[in-house]
């Protein structure tokens, strides 16, 4: 069974940084591109940042670009997001979702969650 | 960006109805999309990709149909399970990934 388990999330002030960590299990970690993808409270979807199963193609979102980092340690199955200068519009759920198939960019699998608040 | 626009964004319906939800995209993106449920406190789940292809385990309920700028999402018979948001995702271009607003389906 495929599963994804974020972790990392919390309440962070203005310009601080959090990192996110998911945890993969239940199939090839390393042959599947990941993404995360955010949803604010009340709010739609919003991708963020997509990286290939082999982490040489990484792509942001204009949102984010500068300020987060995605990488991932298929050893270790696992995916995170250094988040730096953290804003109040960066809060929302972060979700770690994973490609149908290598370079698809649209997922099938995305894991529960994990709130990040940005508030003083 | 590619914007991707849904109507309506909320709809009432009845169990046993065919609703439809539709997605315009504001240029061509061929069949490069996905559409998702999602229920409250819970992560999205894939319906359909390729436009008219459904994922493995989803209701034959469920279909989609569309290329180049519009698209639909229809629900065959609504069943009380189906009361949820759906957004469509184009992945033409991935620079960036774009969803749509999302559609509230709601038990009239």
């Amino acid at each position: 069974e495929v599963q994804l388990v974020e972790s990392g999330g919390g309440l962070v002030q203005p310009g601080g940084s959090l990192r996110l960590s998911c945890a993969a299990s239940g199939f090839t970690f390393s042959s599947y591109s990941m993404n995360w993808v955010r949803q604010a409270p009340g709010k739609g979807l919003e991708w963020v940042s997509y990286i290939s199963s082999s982490s040489s193609t990484i792509y942001y979102a204009d949102s984010v670009k500068g300020r987060f980092t995605i990488s991932r340690d298929n050893a270790k199955n696992s995916l995170y997001l250094q988040m730096n200068s953290l804003r109040a519009e960066d809060t929302a759920v972060y979700y770690c979702a994973r490609d149908l198939y290598s370079g698809s960019y649209f997922p099938d699998y995305w894991g529960q969650g994990t709130l990040v608040t940005v508030s003083s | 960006a590619i914007r991707m626009t849904q109507s309506p964004s909320s709809l009432s319906a009845s169990t046993g109805d065919r609703v439809t939800i539709t997605c315009r995209a504001s240029q061509g993106i061929s069949s490069y999309l996905a559409w998702y449920q999602q229920k409250p406190g819970k992560a999205p789940k894939l319906l359909i990709y390729a436009a008219s292809t459904l994922q493995s385990g989803v209701p034959s309920r469920f279909s989609g149909s569309g290329s180049g700028t519009d698209f639909t999402l229809t629900i065959s018979c609504l069943q009380s399970e189906d009361f949820a948001t759906y957004y469509c995702q184009q992945y033409y271009s991935y620079l960036p990934i774009t969803f749509g607003q999302g559609t509230r389906l709601e038990i009239k």
